[in-house]
């Protein structure tokens, strides 16, 4: 079974840039999670899609941060402009439902904002 | 709100070694569930182990083993027979089950020795 796919693995940008990152979750699982893991923390949720619906988006920075899962397969979690503080791992993860208390991670995608 | 706590920063074992990793948590739901995860310098976060609230023995799954203490809202994670490829970082987290939002400690970094 393929794990959870994520590109690009690492990127580096200026202040006020954009910047996107996706997603390709396990095959058949319904609910992807994008985590926000800044150096010397624990992930921290930005938001939940169940399908392509958003169940919980409460941590989401709204103002510079959007994402989408539009055939409730691939997702893209995008910063338009990025800040300094954006500096941080950002994680995708998958399970198959909301219930099931099993996440699968992917790698990641290491971005520094410079 | 719920809170992870995990109080070491940094732990060495020696190879063939056991080390005990702390974590507490706060909440004041009956119902949840409590994860460890670790994650290699690749990045992506590896499921351990899992403990429900309600389940009266201490969950195993291999060389892990969680040591469950309700009462001090304790859940340690025992590492046996430390090999060299568990040097990681270890997170403890915990799912709430009105709304299955999982919470990561600050984590602890395991290094073994040979």
């Amino acid at each position: 079974e393929a794990g959870v796919a994520q590109s690009p693995r690492y990127k580096i940008i200026e202040k006020r840039q954009s910047v996107a990152f996706w997603c390709n979750p396990i095959s058949g699982h319904a609910t992807l999670y994008w985590y926000q893991q800044i150096l010397g923390q624990g992930p921290k949720l930005l938001i939940q899609f169940q399908n392509n619906g958003v169940v919980d988006d409460s941590q989401l920075p709204k103002d510079r941060f959007s994402a989408e899962r539009l055939k409730g397969v691939d997702s893209t979690l995008k910063i338009q402009p990025a800040k300094l503080e954006d500096s941080a791992v950002y994680l995708c993860a998958s399970s198959l439902g909301q219930v099931s208390y099993e996440q699968y991670f992917g790698p990641g995608t290491r971005l520094t904002v410079t | 709100a719920q809170k992870i706590t995990q109080t070491q920063p940094g732990m060495f074992v020696q190879e063939k070694e056991a080390v005990t990793l702390d974590c507490t948590y706060d909440t004041s739901d009956q119902s949840y569930g409590l994860f460890w995860y670790k994650q290699p310098s690749s990045g992506e976060m590896i499921f351990l182990i899992y403990q429900g609230s309600y389940d009266e023995q201490n969950a195993t799954e291999g060389r892990y083993s969680l040591n469950f203490q309700k009462a001090r809202k304790s859940a340690n994670l025992v590492i046996s027979a430390s090999q060299l490829g568990d040097s990681a970082m270890y997170f403890c987290a915990m799912r709430r089950s009105n709304d299955y939002k999982l919470s990561f400690g600050a984590g602890t970094t395991v290094t073994v020795r040979a």
